[in-house]
């Protein structure tokens, strides 16, 4: 079936360091994949998306690339802030499928 | 403000006492569902709801039931609680549905973390 892997954390970072979380996917079809990133005690929110091959989703200066070949899309970012201290989700959409499939979730600690 | 509101954030209870935790969303989205999160496991889906009286499955299912009477609430209901449910609740809402989901971002609300005893 369907589904999102991605590394494990927690991963603990200092502030300006460089950061990837890495993820793959397993899916039939074209999927869509997305972001998410959850704030203590919030809800998840989108941070980027992808809806096909070698698109590059992108916002608050996180990146990542939808990379087909590699069924992969990890999340970037140049330089971390304390601010960025979140848990991660990777996710993926199926055509058809009334869902969101998503990964176990990466906590991102960045200390000053 | 445009958001999804779950009630209550925080609930304890034990085994077999009935419990309904609500949502509800403000954006006159159709698309509805019910997410648990559990420690390695991200988030599952139990319900979703694609409109109003539509209701179905999701990956989780087995002790819950939902109902959408209203476009704007979708209460999940807990008919014998069983402490194997206990876990952190999600609603989440999107504005459109279509072959290909989601069309639109799904907006969650800020959770709901229940322990059975």
């Amino acid at each position: 079936g369907d589904s999102v892997t991605q590394m494990e954390g927690p991963v603990t970072l200092s502030e300006e360091a460089f950061l990837t979380i890495n993820c793959t996917y397993t899916a039939t079809g074209y999927p869509s994949l997305f972001w998410y990133v959850q704030y203590p005690g919030e809800g998840l929110q989108l941070l980027l998306k992808a809806t096909k091959a070698d698109d590059k989703g992108s916002n608050k200066g996180f990146e990542a690339t939808y990379r087909k070949e590699t069924t992969s899309f990890h999340l970037e970012k140049g330089s971390v802030q304390v601010s960025d201290s979140a848990v991660y989700f990777c996710a993926l959409s199926i055509q058809g499928a009334q869902k969101l499939v998503f990964g176990q979730g990466t906590r991102l600690t960045i200390n000053p | 403000e445009a958001q999804v509101t779950q009630n209550p954030r925080y609930l304890i209870t034990v085994t077999g006492k009935k419990l309904t935790v609500t949502c509800s969303q403000n954006m006159n989205h159709e698309y509805m569902s019910w997410y648990r999160q559990d420690p390695g496991l991200g988030l599952r889906q139990i319900y979703y709801s694609m409109n109003v009286e539509v209701t179905d499955k999701g990956d989780v299912p087995e002790g819950y039931k939902v109902s959408r009477k209203e476009k704007r609430n979708f209460p999940l209901i807990l008919e014998s609680p069983s402490p194997n449910q206990t876990s952190l609740y999600f609603c989440a809402s999107s504005l459109t549905v279509g072959t290909g989901y989601p069309r639109s971002p799904l907006h969650f609300g800020n959770g709901t973390r229940l322990t059975v005893t």
